[in-house]
């Protein structure tokens, strides 16, 4: 059972134009939302999240949307660069006594033309 | 801030032999570690949640004597695969969770290439 989802394994987008990458999710209880990229043989890299007591967050060239009632969250990158290009990792979290446990999505390698 | 590091980035092995992987937060304290599995094209498999100075709890299926975690202070939790076999080859992430009352955000090491002959 797939508790968070993203449904689009790539998307290619233009130097300069708004990339959107969505994730859904099934569990009611996650109260964290965290976005993650990744390079191959690598790491992830954080890069912005949100609490469930919120529906946005604005990190520079990064804002979280969460809409609660369709239980989905998108990441918006504006303007998009060619080195945003990587496989964006969206993650979802219980706090408490789950521990903070991270459930990933399976990611959507994101392409940024020059 | 918030650094974390892994030793050896690449490994390896013959069949048969253990290996162990460093997974250190280097700026940070860190009471929770994590250790996760990601085979090609695939996500993150979370394998285990070490908690500082306790046993590892493991998920469902991940065999914890074949795969041996110990979390003995605040900056270090290794991760040992026993008796390794080629279906472990892998790669292996850690990470560590910087714990804020207003956040959950882990920070991941650059992870292991195990190969196992």
């Amino acid at each position: 059972d797939q508790q968070v989802k993203q449904n689009s394994p790539s998307l290619s987008v233009q130097e300069g134009r708004i990339s959107i990458l969505n994730c859904d999710y099934t569990n009611s209880m996650f109260d964290y939302f965290l976005w993650y990229k990744k390079y191959p043989a690598e790491g992830p890299t954080f890069l912005i999240s949100i609490s469930s007591i919120k529906d946005k967050n604005e990190d520079g060239r990064f804002t979280v949307f969460l809409n609660k009632s369709a239980k989905h969250l998108s990441l918006h990158i504006v303007p998009s660069q060619p080195g945003d290009s990587a496989v964006y990792f969206c993650a979802a979290s219980r706090g408490g006594g789950s521990n903070y446990k991270l459930t990933f999505g399976k990611g959507t390698l994101l392409t940024v033309n020059p | 801030g918030a650094v974390v590091s892994q030793h050896p980035s690449r490994v390896i092995c013959k069949s048969g032999t253990s290996v162990k992987i460093e997974c250190r937060s280097l700026d940070f304290q860190a009471t929770t570690m994590f250790w996760y599995r990601q085979f090609p094209k695939q996500s993150l498999m979370l394998m285990a949640t070490s908690n500082e100075g306790s046993k590892a709890t493991y998920e469902q299926g991940v065999e914890k004597d074949k795969f041996l975690i110990n979390h003995a202070s605040l900056t270090l939790s290794t991760l040992t695969v026993t008796s390794a076999h080629p279906e472990d080859s892998s790669f292996y992430i850690c990470s560590a969770r910087r714990g804020t009352d207003l956040g959950n955000e882990q920070f991941f090491g650059p992870g292991t290439r195990l190969t196992v002959l």
